[in-house]
């Protein structure tokens, strides 16, 4: 079974504030995904990665970065974190157009 | 703007009935159509996918049909069962490109006993 691993799962930050989100896989999956997921939304992409090395911008990559170091991590930054930022958010890993796996996800509040 | 849309947002069926969730797409790019499942308080897993060069596929009491021309997509879960009852997101990628893998709105389907 893919294995992906999100931490923290639950964040209380402040706005204005910096938070990292990390993610790890264990698959060697090429691909890396960082999308959020909000009531009428469904998932919206937000980062994804090829490989190390490599981030490109996806649906809605404002106010947030992204970070491949290894193949196995993968990093979602908010610089200045905002309000409506707050959402669920989730990574995922897989290989092209074969099944994606997600991580458990990661509560974030912004106050 | 969307490129993959779902419809209804919510849909609710009696045990026993076929559920029809609809999902339709604006690249003529896309390829590879997965549909995901997510119960309460859990991640979304790979439910079906199926890719054009055919038009059905079926797994089980789960079958996808799929409408090239038109660009719809359709999810049919037959003798629904509560242990159903979940939101089911079309998903969509291309190929060529990117291989972004783009998620619909979702519906929220609830299969009553």
């Amino acid at each position: 079974e893919a294995a992906v691993t999100q931490s923290p799962r639950n964040k209380v930050a402040v706005t204005g504030g910096k938070v990292t989100l990390s993610c790890n896989q264990t698959n060697n999956h090429n691909n890396m995904y960082w999308y959020r997921q909000d009531t009428g939304h469904g998932l919206r992409l937000i980062h994804y990665s090829y490989g190390a090395g490599s981030t490109e911008k996806g649906d809605i990559p404002d106010g947030y970065k992204a970070s491949r170091p290894s193949q196995e991590n993968f990093s979602l930054i908010l610089e200045l974190a905002t309000p409506s930022q707050t959402s669920v958010y989730f990574c995922a890993s897989g290989d092209e157009q074969t099944e994606v796996f997600f991580g458990k996800g990661t509560r974030l509040t912004v106050v | 703007q969307q490129q993959v849309r779902q419809s209804p947002q919510s849909l609710t069926v009696w045990e026993g009935e076929t559920a029809i969730l609809n999902c339709s797409y604006e690249d003529s790019t896309f390829d590879y159509f997965p549909w995901y499942w997510q119960f309460p308080r859990e991640s979304p897993a790979l439910l079906i996918a199926i890719r054009p060069v055919s038009n059905k596929k079926e797994d089980g009491r789960f079958t996808i049909f799929f409408n090239k021309r038109e660009k719809k997509l359709s999810l049919h879960i037959t003798d629904s069962q509560p242990g159903d009852s979940a939101t089911y997101f079309c998903a969509a990628s291309a190929s060529s490109g990117s291989w972004q893998l783009i998620f619909g709105s979702g519906t929220q389907l609830t299969v009553m006993p």
